[in-house]
C-alpha cells in the first residue's frame, strides 16, 4: 500500500515550547490529509482537515490557534504544537487520502508526544 | 450523519481457530467500508476496503470481509487465526457522496489470540 511518513515519532519538550510534526505521502499526491489525536486505549479524534493550498478545517473543539497545520504543498502538512502544555501530551497520526484508487485513506505511524 | 458500531471492546479466540471482529454502519447513501489494524505504539494499517463489485473482500494477512446491506456490516473474519494477529481493529466508514470528509471510525476492538 501507499507509503505516508511522520517526523518525528517521538518527542519530549518543555511546557511553553512549540513542537512541528510532519507529515508526508510518499508515493502519492495527497490533495487532502487528516490529522488525529488518540488517547491511550481510545479511539482515534479527528482534529482537522488540512487541503492543499488552503485553510485548514477544524472539529469542532480544537484550538486553531494552538494547533497550526500548514499543507503547503501536495505531499507534506505539517501540525505545530504551540505554547505546548502536559495535557498536550498525546500520540498524533496524520492521514492522507490517496485518490487513486478509490480514495483509501493511510497512516503515518504516528508521533507520540510529551510535554514536561 | 455516518458512524460505525463495533459493539466488542475485545475479543478472544484461540491460535488456529476463525476469528470474526463485528462491525455495523449508519451512513446516507453507498457506503465506502475499510478495516485498518493497530499495533502498539504504531499508526493504523490498511487491512481491506469495501467500494463496490463482490461483497466479499479480500485484504492483507488472510482477512477478508463481507459486505452486508440488509444488515448494515461489514464484519472482518479470517479462517485460523494468528498470535501475530493480536492487535486493535478499527472499522471505519464514510458516504461515497461525502466529498473530502474524513472517515468516520469506530470505537476499536481489540483481538487477542491465544497460543
Amino acid at each position: 500500500g501507499a507509503v505516508v511518513s511522520q517526523h518525528p515519532s517521538w518527542v519530549i519538550c518543555k511546557s511553553g515550547t512549540s513542537v512541528k510534526i510532519e507529515c508526508r505521502s510518499l508515493d502519492f499526491q495527497a490533495t487532502t490529509m487528516f490529522w488525529y489525536r488518540q488517547f491511550p486505549k481510545q479511539s482515534l479524534m479527528l482534529m482537522a482537515t488540512s487541503n492543499e493550498g488552503s485553510k485548514a478545517t477544524y472539529e469542532q473543539g480544537v484550538e486553531k490557534d494552538k494547533f497550526l497545520i500548514n499543507h503547503a504543498s501536495l505531499t507534506l502538512s505539517t501540525l505545530t504544537v504551540t505554547s505546548a502544555h502536559p495535557e498536550d501530551s498525546s500520540f498524533y497520526i496524520c492521514s492522507a487520502r490517496d485518490p487513486l484508487p478509490q480514495e483509501t485513506q493511510y497512516f503515518g505511524p504516528g508521533t507520540r508526544l510529551l510535554v514536561l | 450523519a455516518q458512524s460505525v458500531a463495533q459493539p466488542e471492546d475485545q475479543v478472544n479466540v484461540a491460535e488456529g481457530n476463525p476469528l470474526t471482529v463485528k462491525c455495523t454502519y449508519s451512513v446516507s447513501g453507498n457506503p465506502y467500508l475499510f478495516w485498518y489494524v493497530q499495533y502498539p505504539n504504531r499508526g493504523l494499517q490498511f487491512l481491506l476496503k469495501y467500494i463496490t463489485g463482490d461483497n466479499l473482500v479480500k485484504g492483507s494477512y488472510g482477512f477478508e470481509a463481507e459486505f452486508n446491506k440488509s444488515q448494515t456490516s461489514f464484519h472482518l473474519k479470517k479462517p485460523s487465526a494468528l498470535v501475530s494477529d493480536s492487535a486493535l481493529y478499527f472499522c471505519a466508514v464514510r458516504s461515497s457522496n461525502s466529498g473530502n470528509t474524513p472517515l468516520v471510525f469506530g470505537k476499536g476492538t481489540r483481538l487477542s489470540v491465544i497460543a
